[in-house]
């Protein structure tokens, strides 16, 4: 099937070693923000979230860190393994006025994560 | 598997047909979203609903496409007078309401325009 990560920044890691992918996001609105993995026909997975009162979130072999001074978000992924290879994504959500959010994800460019065996 | 479910996974019609695609939400959320993919791109917002309330459209949402959520639960989207540009892959997502909720992706429909 047709991949997702044509044209894309690219990411090789070895197998064992840790990835870092990174994002830099567009508004400084955002309050909410997520990680997608996305393998090549197949929807963007649910990895991590963190929302901007925080500036660290661990998961399982993931971690997320937020730096809203630059607006950067990174995921770091621990013992990389073949399985994680795909395409990943950072998606903002943008905090309104009346104290909810925009309904709709803001998306990156994303990011192609290759591991060698 | 109780994940957001896409149907057809795959269509392939010719210019100027009109196409409809469904989506059934993971059952316990209320909010359903429409978004397009174009190769090599991240999703883009097209549409959400809250229950059968279509809250937000984006202005890539032209008048040929309409969306329905007539009872809450699943969703249609319909393109009409289809063209070459609309070939994409068509993402539905669903999540609870209130801020900061994941959205779940399905795997979404792959619309070819001959």
């Amino acid at each position: 099937g047709e991949s997702v990560g044509l044209h894309l920044p690219t990411l090789s890691v070895q197998e064992g070693d840790n990835s870092i992918i990174n994002c830099a996001y567009s508004n400084s609105a955002s309050d909410y923000f997520i990680w997608y993995k996305q393998e090549s026909g197949k929807g963007p997975q649910f990895i991590i979230d963190i929302r901007s009162n925080m500036d660290k979130r661990q998961g399982q072999r993931v971690t997320v860190l937020l730096n809203k001074t630059v607006k950067h978000l990174s995921l770091q992924i621990a013992a990389t393994q073949p399985g994680d290879s795909a395409v990943y994504f950072c998606a903002e959500n943008i905090h309104v006025d009346y104290g909810g959010s925009q309904g709709n994800l803001i998306f990156g460019k994303g990011t192609k994560l290759s591991v060698k065996p | 598997d109780t994940g957001v479910s896409q149907d057809p996974r795959h269509k392939i019609t010719k210019r100027g047909q009109n196409v409809t695609f469904r989506c059934d939400p993971i059952s316990e959320h209320n909010r359903l979203y429409w978004y397009r993919q174009t190769l090599g791109q991240g999703p883009e917002f097209l549409t959400y609903f809250q229950n059968e309330a279509q809250l937000e459209k984006s202005r890539l949402l032209s008048d040929r496409f309409s969306a329905e959520r007539p009872k809450g639960s699943f969703s249609t989207l319909e393109i009409q007078r289809t063209e070459q540009g609309d070939s994409a892959m068509y993402l539905c997502a669903s999540s609870w309401t209130g801020s900061n909720q994941p959205q779940h992706f399905g795997d979404g429909t792959r619309l070819s325009i001959l």
